[in-house]
């Protein structure tokens, strides 16, 4: 079956714009996360729903970052007023639950902020 | 913060050859433990999760296996080959959700 996807694969914008990335889990998968990827900082996992609870903010940065899931579904990241230190692979995961919880992860979104 | 460890950070091995990665974590209240590949510019592939209840998975020529009371997994890679060269990267979560990554052994299998 089909796996995590995100778009776009790269996106490049300048500094102080605003930028939207998409994640679709695997179908059926009622856990999704976002990890952000930077040189030198590793993979830290940034915000994560399940289901229709309140979703776990605690590891977005800024308040310029946000994030929202629409139907149990497709989920949209959201970085405004981009800065350099947003340079970065933004990836999104999902898992059947979050007891089970082998995540599966998408390619990635590569953003570039000049 | 619970903290990853990988070593070592980089490995280049002949092919053939058997391996193992080292997977170190402070904080052994863990819920489980997942291997991952990566390969260059791509996202990561998962190859095993252990339970906190269980000691080891296999899959293929892959096995890993977990400690919880030194703190410690490996991962054994039998009869390397160049399709293994790629990043490896162990990650634990102690909450059920959240995955906490180590920074990765980069593995090199030379022809």
């Amino acid at each position: 079956g089909a796996g995590v996807s995100q778009s776009p694969s790269n996106k490049v914008t300048e500094k102080g714009k605003d930028v939207e990335l998409r994640c679709d889990p695997i179908s059926g998968h009622t856990a999704l996360y976002w990890y952000r990827q930077s040189l030198g900082q590793g993979l830290e996992f940034l915000i994560y729903f399940q289901g229709n609870s309140a979703p776990d903010k605690s590891g977005l940065p800024s308040d310029r970052f946000s994030a929202e899931r629409t139907g149990g579904s497709v989920s949209t990241l959201t970085i405004q007023r981009t800065q350099q230190e947003d340079s970065a692979v933004y990836l999104c995961a999902s898992s059947w639950d979050s007891s089970r919880n082998e995540q599966f992860f998408g390619p990635g979104t590569r953003l570039t902020v000049l | 913060k619970q903290e990853v460890t990988q070593i070592p950070a980089a490995l280049s091995v002949p092919e053939g050859e058997n391996l193992v990665l080292n997977c170190s974590f402070t904080d052994s209240a863990i819920y489980n433990l997942q291997w991952f590949r990566q390969d260059p510019g791509k996202g990561l592939t998962s190859l095993l999760l252990i339970q906190s209840s269980q000691r080891e998975q296999t899959s293929g020529r892959l096995n890993a296996s977990l400690d919880k009371s030194s703190g410690r997994s490996t991962l054994y890679i039998a009869a390397s080959q160049p399709g293994d060269s790629a990043t490896y990267l162990c990650a634990r979560s102690n909450s059920g959700y959240a995955l906490n990554f180590g920074k990765g052994t980069s593995l090199l299998v030379t022809p």
